[in-house]
C-alpha cells in the first residue's frame, strides 16, 4: 500500500461545477499536509496549507479527518485557468511523500 | 530573488556516464530534497537532508548518491546512468519548522540514451 494515494482521476468538469478530491495517508503520525498545483511540465507550486480545523482560501476549501487519515480539498464555481494536477503531500518529520496527483480539465 | 535554482535544466547522458545535478537555494533553509517525476506520476521521493552534513534516503534512493557539503547546497549524483534514469528532477527546499511549504526548483530534464 503506497504510504499517500489519491483519486485517481482524470476529472473533467465544466465550469462553475464544484469539485473535490480526497488523498489517504497511511501513517497516523504525520504532522503536516499540503495542496500542491502542478501546471504541464511545471514545477508544483504550493496551493494550500491543511489545518487540523480547515481552512478556506476563496474558491478552495482544504480539510483534514485525522481519525480516517485523510485530507480533501474542494473547488468551487470552477474556472479554465484551475485546470492542472493537485498533488497532496504529507510530512512526517521531515520526509515528504507525495500522491500521485489527480488531473481536473475544467471545461468550457 | 532567485529561491531554488537547479542546473541543468535540461541533459541527455549515453548510458553508463555520470552526471552531478546542483540544487540551490537561497533562503537559509534546512530540508532540502531531491524528487524525480515520471509521466503520469507524481514526485517520488529519492533522497533528502535535514541539514548541513546530512542525507537521507527517500522512496526511490538506487542508482543516485547525494551530498550537503554546504548548507545552501544539494548535489545530485548518477554514478552510471541508466535509460531508467530518465526523468524530470525536481529539487526542493523548505525551513526546519514542520508545516512550512517546500519551494521547487524548476527541474531538470535528463534523458538517458
Amino acid at each position: 500500500r503506497k504510504e499517500v494515494e489519491q483519486d485517481p482521476g482524470p476529472f473533467n468538469v465544466p465550469e462553475g461545477a464544484t469539485v473535490a478530491f480526497n488523498c489517504t495517508y497511511s501513517n497516523s503520525a504525520s504532522q503536516s499536509f499540503f495542496w500542491y498545483r502542478q501546471d504541464c511540465r511545471k514545477e508544483p507550486k504550493l496551493l494550500m496549507s491543511v489545518y487540523s480545523s480547515g481552512n478556506e482560501d476563496g474558491r478552495f476549501t482544504a480539510q483534514l479527518n485525522r481519525a480516517s487519515q485523510y485530507i480533501s480539498l474542494l473547488i468551487r464555481d470552477s474556472k479554465l485557468s484551475d485546470s492542472a494536477t493537485y498533488l497532496c503531500v504529507v510530512i512526517n518529520a521531515g520526509k515528504s511523500t507525495f500522491g500521485d496527483g489527480t488531473t481536473l480539465t475544467v471545461k468550457p | 530573488n532567485a529561491g531554488v535554482t537547479q542546473t541543468p535544466k535540461f541533459r541527455v547522458l549515453k548510458t553508463g556516464q555520470s552526471m552531478t545535478l546542483l540544487c540551490a537555494q537561497d533562503m537559509n533553509h534546512e530540508y532540502m530534497y531531491w524528487y524525480r517525476q515520471d509521466p503520469g506520476m507524481g514526485l517520488r521521493l529519492i533522497h533528502y537532508s535535514v541539514g548541513e552534513g546530512t542525507t537521507a534516503k527517500g522512496e526511490v534512493p538506487d542508482g543516485y548518491n547525494v551530498s550537503r557539503l554546504k548548507k545552501q547546497n544539494f548535489l545530485l549524483g548518477l554514478e552510471s546512468a541508466a535509460p531508467s534514469q530518465t526523468s524530470v528532477y525536481f529539487c526542493a527546499s523548505s525551513t526546519w519548522t514542520v508545516g512550512t511549504e517546500a519551494f521547487f526548483g524548476q527541474g531538470t530534464r535528463l534523458t538517458v540514451v
